[in-house]
């Protein structure tokens, strides 16, 4: 299996609700990203967890807070968003170099 | 951090290869080169990867200049398939990943 799953698809929310991204990976890889990709640029690297631990933020807005739950799963939870979060947000997983990427949620701010 | 720079957009004719370049002049070392193609509406799909020596898969080659300053992604025989943004990535040795600006290539049939 060397899929990435994410869930929700498409997820519509407004300012002040707390929602929850999913990425899953059964492929046994050590480090897991999520980036976040506006219309017509390109992916920006938002935090990167290695063997279950955060090893990188890039100084990312308190509102998105990560989760690695095992080595298999990956959360990114959200709260009080603003219109310009809206965007495309991509999960990866990798063991060495090679990055797996899911196919994203299209996150929309009201 | 080092960057990448990218032409925005190439075009190439259906059967012909293709040659896209990317500039790479602040790599550090240990810095890995990636290419990286996105379709619309999927996550991007891992194209090739290189530290110092040209490298060969199914999918393209990967030319690295000696001082490391530039690569160029070669697709040998361009197919209507291949039309997608290409993007030139530097992998550092602790995971950080930095995505170059891509280049939309375009295929003639």
């Amino acid at each position: 299996d060397t899929e990435v799953t994410q869930t929700p698809k498409h997820l519509v929310m407004g300012m002040t609700n707390k929602k929850s991204l999913k990425c899953e990976q059964h492929m046994g890889h050590r480090a897991m990203y999520w980036y976040k990709q506006k219309a017509k640029k390109p992916p920006e690297l938002m935090f990167v967890y290695s063997y279950e631990k955060l090893s990188i933020n890039e100084s990312v807005p308190s509102r998105f807070s990560p989760e690695c739950p095992n080595s298999s799963l990956l959360n990114l939870h959200l709260h009080a968003l603003q219109p310009e979060d809206s965007a495309l947000y991509l999960c990866a997983s990798s063991q060495y170099r090679e990055q797996f990427f899911g196919p994203g949620t299209r996150l929309t701010v009201l | 951090d080092a960057k990448t720079t990218q032409p925005n957009s190439m075009e190439s004719n259906e059967e012909e290869p293709v040659h896209l370049p990317c500039n790479h002049s602040t790599i550090s070392g240990t810095d890995y080169i990636h290419w990286y193609r996105q379709l619309p509406s999927q996550g991007p799909e891992y194209v090739i990867h290189g530290l110092t020596s040209n490298v060969n898969n199914r999918m393209a080659s990967l030319a690295i200049a000696e001082d490391r300053k530039s690569s160029t992604l070669i697709l040998h025989r361009a197919t209507l398939r291949d039309a997608a943004v290409y993007y030139c990535i530097l992998k550092t040795s602790y995971d950080k990943v930095i995505f170059g600006p891509g280049t939309s290539l375009s295929v003639i049939p």
